[in-house]
């Protein structure tokens, strides 16, 4: 059974760059896309972008310009990182499979910007 | 404000049925399949419905998906306790080159 888990600070500044790291485990990340997907608190689902395991990604226009996701097919994890993050980024950050249809989620891990 | 349009609630007594709606656009319900999920208190989301009205594996057959033009639905028959939860509407927007959400639907059991 393929399991995903979120990890990375819990606890950002504003300003400064959210760094998040998903481990995949029970699966290879080879020949999937994989997504970043964040719930602000008592919110909706926002996708932020996803990344084909060869590297390439696409990113939600909103996020674009402060949005970086990469792979490690060596260590089985893809990451995200987004810089210049205010209160608004406050969210559940979710790592999932998939890029259209999402079949596998991380349990999520909530990222609180404040100083 | 999210791209596809759902109630923000629903609610049925115990084995009553419950639809939940889903309105969208041409560029993503319209020319894509609908996905729905639940997510359960304190869960991460859960893939419910795929292809508008594919069940994964180990989904009830009290849940049923369907999509007409730009608009989906999801019904629970047979609602139980363990269905209250937030459910979310999902599709591929060709502009965005990526999935949309709908703003999701609580469904409480009376």
């Amino acid at each position: 059974q393929v399991q995903l888990q979120e990890s990375g600070p819990g606890l950002v500044k504003p300003s400064e760059t959210l760094s998040l790291t998903c481990t995949v485990s029970g699966g290879s990340i080879s020949n999937y896309y994989w997504s970043w997907i964040r719930q602000p608190p008592g919110k909706g689902l926002e996708w932020i972008g996803y990344i084909y395991y060869s590297g390439s990604t696409n990113y939600n226009p909103s996020l674009k310009s402060r949005v970086i996701i990469s792979v490690d097919t060596s260590k089985n994890q893809f990451s995200l990182k987004l810089r210049s993050v205010t209160a608004a980024d406050t969210a559940v950050y979710y790592c999932a499979r998939g890029n259209g249809v999402h079949t596998y989620w991380g349990p999520g891990t909530l990222v609180t910007v404040s100083s | 404000q999210s791209v596809l349009t759902q109630p923000p609630s629903a609610s049925g007594t115990p084995g009553q049925r419950v639809t939940i709606s889903c309105s969208g656009s041409s560029s993503d319900i319209g020319s894509s399949t609908v996905n729905w999920y639940q997510q359960l208190p304190g869960t991460a989301p859960k893939l419910l419905i795929s292809s508008n009205y594919q069940r994964p594996s180990g989904v009830p057959d009290r849940f049923s998906g369907s999509k007409s033009g730009t608009s989906a639905s999801l019904a629970i028959s047979g609602l139980q306790s363990e269905d209250e939860a937030d459910y979310y509407c999902a599709a591929w927007d060709d502009a965005l080159n990526g999935p949309v959400f709908g703003g999701g639907t609580k469904v409480t059991v009376l």
